[in-house]
């Protein structure tokens, strides 16, 4: 299993661009990697998802450099809301591939 | 329509007692989870099910059973609880067995007394 590592916590203000990055060195070539992101009293909720390179929704970004022993999710122009815990998730889409393990989550504070 | 639903939202209950956490989802997953995540925010898998058969099962307590009446429940008893047991349990559900695209619902705070 791919272990994953993240920072503790991270603070920004409103309006920044926060990167968060995830190391993977043990990633397998069938995994991908997944961000969730869980605000209190909630479920972790799906937010990006990518194998390689630069993957954009209208949430974030995710880099995957060519190795893809680590990534970084990109938050554009954060604000209040986006205070939550992100976890970053290294996995096989598929069945038969193992399980997929949640790292221990970055705490982002956003202040005004 | 919500995904994944799970109910109570909160439990509190005395060490010793038996209760049960229930989770239904209405996506047609074939899979479904039950996690724990303490008081630091650490998420661990517990137990997972793929069309009713058990596929996951961490070293959990026997005192913890889960149990798949059909692929979309998945219910998760518990006997004789303990102060450890307090925790927030998610229920999720995926497509796939073991794939890293999963569908959470809000949990259930346990808290022992």
């Amino acid at each position: 299993l791919a272990k994953t590592t993240q920072p503790i916590s991270m603070d920004s203000y409103e309006g920044q661009e926060v990167n968060i990055t995830c190391s993977h060195n043990n990633i397998a070539t069938n995994d991908y990697i997944t961000w969730y992101q869980q605000f209190p009293s909630q479920g972790p909720r799906f937010i990006i998802q990518g194998y390689k390179t630069k993957v954009t929704n209208e949430v974030a970004s995710l880099f995957i450099p060519a190795d893809r022993k680590s990534s970084t999710l990109s938050l554009p122009r954060v604000s209040l809301s986006d205070t939550a815990v992100y976890y970053c998730l290294v996995g096989s889409l598929n069945t038969n591939a193992g399980k997929s393990t949640f790292g221990d989550g970055t705490t982002l504070t956003v202040k005004p | 329509d919500t995904a994944v639903s799970q109910t109570p939202k909160y439990l509190v209950t005395q060490m010793g007692n038996d209760k049960s956490i229930k989770c239904e989802q209405n996506l047609g997953h074939d899979t479904m989870y039950w996690y724990k995540q303490d008081s630091k925010k650490f998420l661990k898998i517990m137990f997972s099910y793929n069309n009713k058969e058990l596929i996951i099962n961490e070293t959990v307590p026997n005192r913890f059973s889960p149990k798949s009446p059909d692929k979309a429940h998945l219910n998760l008893h518990i006997n004789s609880l303990e102060l450890g047991d307090s925790a927030v349990y998610f229920c999720a559900s995926s497509q796939l067995q073991g794939s890293s695209t999963q569908h959470f619902g809000d949990g259930t705070r346990l808290s022992i007394l």
